[in-house]
């Protein structure tokens, strides 16, 4: 089975720094993606770990734990238009398996 | 050139009617998905196709769910009969090659409401 598990909601400071935690128990697992999306607008790609670490993009940075099943999303440099959803999205076979999503409210 | 594009945008439709919504991906990509998006929760799986081939269709919650590529490109999702419980956004997703880690691209979405 799939299980993927993310906070709701977080709210943070512009200029700060926010941490969105994810974790997985998931077969035949490949890999995990982050999505960004927009109230009302299609997911759009962040990033792809595959191999444990941190890979840093920007002012976005993933890492994954592939013996711990966890993931984190880092947003540096917080702007306002930051406020999003942010969905972690286990790979295995063909599709992807995205948690409830994590509300972001970032805040002046 | 242009990104996966999705048509209708919105969708109001009455319990009991059929509706098809329609999906055209990026130019040239193999593999095609879609996805149902209910309010506040993140998108699951319905079908995936590989050009024209529909190899996985175990996310589709019944029989009243169809879906079709029939020449590899432009995907149709058709949903007879709808019930309320059917109101969500619909999202399709499309990349490159087959089998692999690429990333998936998403359309706008179709948002379906029945009322």
């Amino acid at each position: 089975g799939q299980n993927i598990d993310q906070p709701t909601e977080m709210t943070a400071t512009e200029g700060a720094i926010v941490q969105i935690n994810c974790t997985y128990q998931t077969s035949g697992f490949n890999g995990l993606f982050w999505y960004q999306q927009h109230a009302g607008e299609a997911p759009t790609f962040l990033s792809y770990n595959v191999l444990d670490g941190l890979e840093e993009k920007g002012r976005f940075s993933s890492f994954l734990s592939r013996s711990k099943g966890y993931s984190y999303l880092l947003l540096k440099e917080l702007q306002m238009k930051d406020s999003a959803s942010y969905l972690c999205a286990a790979h295995s076979g063909y599709a992807l398996n995205f948690g409830k999503g994590t509300s972001l409210l970032v805040t002046p | 050139g242009a990104g996966v594009s999705q048509s209708p945008r919105y969708k109001v439709a009455k319990r009991g009617q059929d509706v098809a919504l329609r999906c055209d991906p990026i130019s040239g990509h193999v593999s095609l998905f879609w996805y149902q998006q209910a309010l506040g929760q993140g998108p699951e799986f319905l079908t995936y196709f590989q050009n024209e081939a529909q190899l996985d269709k175990s996310g589709l919650p019944s029989d009243r769910f169809f879906a079709e590529r029939p020449e590899g490109s432009v995907s149709t999702l058709k949903i007879q009969r709808t019930q309320q419980e059917d109101s969500a956004v619909y999202l399709c997703a499309s990349f490159r090659l087959a089998g692999t880690t690429d990333t998936q691209y998403f359309g706008p979405g179709t948002r379906l409401t029945v009322l």
